[in-house]
C-alpha cells in the first residue's frame, strides 16, 4: 500500500465549478499535511496546510482532514483556467521530511 | 525576502561526469531538504540537513550520491559518474529554526544526462 494516495486523474471540470481533489493516506502516525500546486515545468508551491481535523479555508481553496477515515480533500470553488495544474498531496509523519502522492492533473475548462 | 535559490537552473552533463547542485535557503532558515522528481513520477525525499548535519539521508542512492551544508555557504548535492537515470528535477526546499514548518521549494535544478 502506497503511503499516500491521490485520485489517478486527470480531473477535468469547467469554469467556475468546483474542483474536488483526493488524498488518502496509510501512516496513523502523520502529524501534519500540505496541498501543493506544481505547474508544468515548475517547483511545487504550498496552497494550504492542515493539521486537526475539520475545515480549513483560504479565499476560493478549502482543506478538509479527517484523521479518523486517514483522508484529506482539497476543494477548488469557482475554478478559474489559472487553477490547470497538477496538485500534489503532502504529510509529515513522525519525521521532518515530506512523503508525496503521485499526484492529480487537474485541467479547468474555459 | 528573497525565496530559496538553487543553481544551476538547467544542468547537462555527459554519463560518468559529475554534477554538483546548489541551494541557497531562505533567510533565516536553516533546515534544507533535498527531493528528486523523476520524469512523470511524483516528488522523492532524498536528505535532510542543517548546518554541517546531516540529519536524515534514507532517501539517498547508497553510492555516488552525497549532499553537505558547511556553515558558510550552498547546501550541495553531489552526484558522481552520473547515469542517464539520473536526469530528472532536482528540488531543494528549507524550512525555519522550527521544523514543525512547512517547507517552501526552490525553482529546481533539472538535470539531463547524455
Amino acid at each position: 500500500q502506497k503511503e499516500v494516495e491521490q485520485n489517478s486523474g486527470p480531473l477535468s471540470v469547467p469554469e467556475g465549478a468546483i474542483a474536488s481533489l483526493n488524498c488518502t493516506y496509510s501512516d496513523r502516525g502523520s502529524q501534519s499535511f500540505f496541498w501543493y500546486r506544481q505547474y508544468s515545468g515548475k517547483s511545487p508551491e504550498l496552497i494550504m496546510s492542515i493539521y486537526s481535523n475539520g475545515d480549513k479555508e483560504d479565499g476560493r481553496f478549502t482543506a478538509q482532514l479527517n484523521k479518523a477515515s486517514q483522508y484529506v480533500s482539497l476543494l477548488i470553488r469557482d475554478s478559474q483556467p489559472s487553477d490547470s495544474a497538477t496538485y500534489l498531496c503532502a504529510l509529515k509523519t513522525s519525521g521532518s521530511r515530506l512523503t508525496f502522492g503521485e499526484g492529480t492533473q487537474l485541467t479547468v475548462n474555459p | 525576502n528573497a525565496g530559496v535559490m538553487q543553481n544551476p537552473r538547467h544542468l547537462v552533463r555527459r554519463r560518468g561526469q559529475e554534477a554538483r547542485l546548489r541551494c541557497s535557503p531562505m533567510k533565516g532558515h536553516s533546515h534544507v531538504y533535498w527531493y528528486r522528481q523523476l520524469p512523470e513520477e511524483g516528488l522523492k525525499f532524498m536528505v535532510y540537513l542543517q548546518k554541517e548535519n546531516i540529519i536524515d539521508e534514507s532517501g539517498m542512492p547508497k553510492e555516488r550520491f552525497s549532499a553537505e551544508f558547511p556553515k558558510e555557504g550552498p547546501s550541495i548535492l553531489r552526484i558522481q559518474q552520473v547515469v542517464r537515470g539520473d536526469s530528472a528535477a532536482y528540488f531543494c526546499a528549507s524550512e525555519p529554526e522550527r521544523a514543525s514548518y512547512t517547507q517552501y521549494f526552490g525553482p529546481g535544478t533539472r538535470l539531463t544526462v547524455l
